[in-house]
């Protein structure tokens, strides 16, 4: 069982109306939990970065929630641009080791004009 | 700003040929790790490395040797290239044990025939 599940597996919305990506999570306990965009043909970049112990953090247009009790983070875009059609992959550190990083399969989000 | 940059962004090769991709990163990074990435499946780390001249198997290890030679450089080996090894190869590193952020290169789109 993929221990970091995202959701929807893909997304279409108008430019300029707002979405939220889900990504549900098992590992525990955990070091930090990650949101990257990843355009097409791209490698992943880095959206928002937050440990275990902070529920919100926000980087412009992008705002990320965690929940530790239900294991949930959210990845909530507002206004979205033509610019934001990409893949948005939430990530889970363990705390036990870097090199057991874990990833989700990504959500495919598409922005129509 | 940290770069992290791949050989190629795309290779075409044939079965059974032995393949290099290489990594580098700019940042003097410890750690430093190789990924593939296939739809639906997310990012599968392949190889990761601690130090120079040090390497751990990731979970699909089978069929890609690694070499670390020197702390800015991790090199993917695909022996015999295989069919199945058609992906996109991603590099990635991060400093130290603090894993806070992974930075990625951009990519190699390996296609094997």
């Amino acid at each position: 069982k993929n221990q970091v599940e995202q959701s929807p597996q893909s997304l279409i919305i108008l430019e300029g109306k707002n979405c939220t990506l889900q990504c549900n999570y098992t590992v525990s306990p955990f070091s930090n939990l990650r949101w990257y965009k990843q355009d097409t043909g791209r490698g992943p970049v880095s959206l928002t970065i937050m440990t275990f112990s902070e529920n919100t953090k926000s980087n412009g247009r992008y705002t990320a929630t965690l929940d530790a009790d239900t294991k949930q983070s959210s990845l909530h875009i507002t206004a979205s641009q033509l610019s934001d059609s990409a893949s948005y992959i939430c990530v889970v550190l363990p705390l036990s080791s870097a090199s057991k990083i874990i990833f989700g399969s990504g959500t495919r989000l598409s922005i129509r004009p | 700003d940290v770069k992290v940059t791949q050989s190629s962004r795309y290779l075409v090769k044939r079965t059974g040929e032995k393949v290099f991709l290489e990594c580098v990163q700019d940042m003097d990074h410890e750690n430093m790790f190789w990924y593939r990435q296939d739809p639906g499946l997310g990012l599968r780390l392949i190889y990761f490395s601690y130090d120079v001249k040090m390497k751990e198997k990731g979970d699909i290890p089978e069929g890609y040797s690694v070499s670390r030679e020197k702390k800015e450089r991790f090199s993917l080996i695909l022996e015999s290239a295989s069919t199945n090894q058609t992906s996109m190869y991603l590099c990635a590193s991060i400093p130290g044990t603090e894993a806070y952020e992974q930075y990625f290169g951009p990519g190699t789109r390996l296609t094997v025939t």
